[in-house]
């Protein structure tokens, strides 16, 4: 099965800081990477995914991701942090599951809280 | 577009009774739909999936006879929590994927809150 880590439960930034929040991922054969949001109660929001070719991958709301295949690592990125940044983010990977069908596998999550 | 609606949004239920949880998707035909489950701080886990017009497929240590999934059409799928118990209460969430788009993104609803007293 693949999977995702996320080592940091939280990270906190000040506004106007740049923000990172780490993922590194074990998978087998070619990775389909996503990073997701979540505010308070509410759904995932996407914010980008890697499926393949440039490692830099530019997503919503200023956000970007940089692939590296050697590291095993896919960070999410922004070079200023906004207060209403702050929310849940969450690393996932393409996995195929028991029933046959592929779906996403999630790592735990990182609260982001900026400050501000 | 690509937008998962979920009703209700919040239900508290006597323990013992039945909960049903309606996953749309509004503008798109979903070839399959998962449903996840979370734990407050905690990542979502897959419960199951389900394809239109076929039995759902659960994931090991999720009791199917408990949590009765129906997908009804591409855009419809339900779950039904049976005979609640306050271990019940969590945050649930389905996800859709997009019959035409290839197939690599899922789309998530707002999420059920689940309060089972």
């Amino acid at each position: 099965a693949q999977s995702v880590a996320q080592p940091e439960d939280q990270v906190n930034v000040a506004e106007g800081n740049p923000l990172t929040v780490k993922c590194t991922y074990s998978v087998s054969g070619n990775p389909y990477l996503f990073w997701y949001v979540q505010y308070p109660n509410r759904g995932l929001q996407f914010l980008l995914k890697y499926i393949t070719g440039d490692n830099l991958v530019k997503g919503s709301y200023g956000f970007e991701a940089e692939f590296n295949k050697s590291q095993t690592s896919f960070h999410l990125k922004k070079p200023s942090a906004l207060v209403s940044d702050s929310a849940l983010y969450f690393c996932a990977v393409r996995d195929l599951m028991n029933s046959g069908y592929s779906t996403l596998t999630f790592g735990k999550g990182t609260m982001l809280l900026v400050s501000p | 577009g690509a937008v998962v609606s979920q009703h209700p949004s919040r239900v508290i239920c006597k323990s013992g009774t039945s909960v049903k949880i309606e996953c749309r998707s509004l503008d798109f035909q979903a070839t399959t739909m998962f449903w996840y489950r979370q734990f407050p701080k905690q990542s979502l886990m897959l419960m199951a999936t389900s394809n239109e017009g076929s039995k759902a497929t659960y994931e090991q240590g999720v009791e199917k006879d408990k949590f009765l999934i129906n997908h009804a059409s591409l855009t419809l799928s339900t779950l039904t929590v049976t005979s609640a118990h306050p271990e019940d209460s969590s945050f649930y969430i389905c996800s859709a994927r997009d019959r035409l788009a290839g197939g690599y993104e899922q789309y998530f609803g707002p999420g059920t809150r689940l309060t089972v007293t």
